[in-house]
């Protein structure tokens, strides 16, 4: 089945800075990434995802890019806030029959520093 | 349009003690979720349903965890007996369809679980 690797665990930048998430996937026929945010004691939440068929989205602030050769997808934060402090979950989801739709990273701790 | 509900959303009981836990999906979404998520860990599938139908349950504990979606809307997910193990918030997530690739799931606010 998939297995989605995440990296790294934690990651503390100044305010302004730019963060950079980095996931990995073993399944070459996975074709849709999405990413959650998760706050402190709050249920994930989607901020961005992405799919086989492109190599990068952008929203704002935030940009996912996809190497679908490297089997290998980032989040890219620009212009951090304190805001954005939170735990950020990649996922990856493969259409094979009897696989688990979305499989998770174990997630990176964001900590913006004002 | 109200979100995913869970209930309770804590719950502290003693080990070999029964609990259970409930959600109530997005109205219209066919595909229900249970997660347990660990300390520290990302969400982990412990069972899915399309419908009233269980269609992915290989890391649901089939031991001492049941689940039940009788009417294809609200599901119930069971714990009897309880370890000290368990302790997890337990997520419910759904979402329109899992047959469709590019589903988002919608996750509740979970269910804080600590067993003494």
């Amino acid at each position: 089945g998939e297995n989605v690797e995440q990296h790294p665990s934690t990651l503390s930048v100044q305010e302004g800075d730019s963060a950079v998430i980095k996931c990995t996937y073993s399944d070459s026929a996975s074709n849709y990434f999405p990413w959650y945010k998760q706050e402190l004691g709050k249920r994930p939440q989607l901020i961005i995802d992405i799919r086989s068929n492109v190599g990068e989205k952008k929203d704002q602030r935030i940009a996912v890019t996809l190497n679908k050769t490297a089997k290998h997808f980032s989040l890219h934060i620009t212009e951090t806030q304190p805001e954005d402090s939170a735990v950020y979950f990649c996922a990856a989801k493969s259409p094979r029959p009897g696989n688990t739709p979305l499989v998770f990273g174990k997630g990176t701790r964001l900590s913006v520093i004002a | 349009e109200a979100g995913v509900v869970q209930s309770p959303r804590y719950k502290i009981i003693e080990k070999k003690q029964p609990v259970a836990f409930w959600c109530n999906p997005i109205s219209g979404h066919n595909t229900l979720y249970w997660y347990r998520q660990n300390l520290g860990q990302g969400p982990e599938l412990l069972i899915r349903y399309e419908n009233e139908e269980a269609v992915d349950d290989s890391q649901l504990p089939k031991d001492r965890f049941s689940a039940e979606r009788l009417k294809g809307v609200d599901s119930t997910l069971k714990i009897q007996p309880a370890e000290l193990g368990d302790s997890a918030v337990y997520l419910c997530a759904s979402s329109l369809r899992a047959g469709v690739s590019y589903n988002e799931q919608f996750f509740g606010p979970g269910t804080r679980l600590t067993v003494l």
